[in-house]
């Protein structure tokens, strides 16, 4: 069965220090999308990507995020400089009929 | 407010228990899904709805879009039905996804 991938499984680092999480999305699929869920709440949408562009964003997608799909396989979020409250599990997921397919997360702790 | 809610919150059940965890919700949507969070965090998508009642195995999921509500059922459960179950709700095709806020369950045998 096709699935997403993601990695890092687990990424430590230290605050204002630049992180990158890379998901391999379902190779036909076209719609994207980075979603956070922090310990003990909900899952929250960031950012959906589609047609090589952003199609909407959330307010915590600030300046500090930014979104890239470098090579037509892999889709990348890029946090700047990260804040003790970016500690999270990051998800990816892609959908190409409507049904939606997660990846397995990130999690991002930042110390 | 919240626009997709969930109840109950928190689940506990004998094994061979029928379960049924309710979703409402209070904007248009053009699908609903009903997710399954493992311990290990990982998110697996269980069903996909627009209208009507889909059957997979023994997880029945139904909607009725004029009330604004969703139930996801679970016939003869066993400890390994023991996950964080989320409702979740699209406006528009290929819209991001408004998640609940989850309803963790746990059977025990």
């Amino acid at each position: 069965e096709p699935e997403v991938t993601q990695t890092p499984s687990h990424q430590v680092t230290q605050m204002g220090q630049e992180v990158i999480l890379r998901c391999v999305p379902i190779s036909n699929h076209l719609y994207f999308y980075w979603y956070r869920q922090i310990l003990g709440q909900k899952v929250e949408f960031l950012v959906s990507f589609y047609n090589n562009e952003i199609s909407e964003k959330s307010e915590i997608f600030d300046d500090q995020f930014s979104v890239e799909r470098p090579d037509g396989s892999n889709f990348t979020l890029k946090i700047r400089s990260t804040k003790l409250e970016d500690s999270a599990m990051y998800f990816c997921a892609s959908t190409g009929t409507g049904e939606l397919f997660f990846g397995e997360g990130s999690r991002l702790t930042v110390l | 407010k919240n626009e997709v809610e969930q109840s109950p919150q928190n689940l506990t059940a004998q094994e061979g228990e029928f379960i049924t965890i309710n979703c409402s919700y209070s904007v248009g949507i053009s699908a609903l899904h009903w997710l399954q969070q493992h311990p290990g965090g990982g998110i697996v998508s269980l069903f996909m709805l627009s209208s009507g009642k889909k059957k997979h195995g023994r997880l029945i999921a139904t909607i009725n879009i004029q009330e604004k509500h969703s139930s996801l059922h679970i016939t003869a459960s066993h400890p390994r039905d023991s996950a964080v179950y989320i409702c979740a709700v699209q406006k528009t095709s290929y819209d991001k996804v408004i998640f609940g806020p989850g309803t963790s369950l746990s059977v025990i045998p």
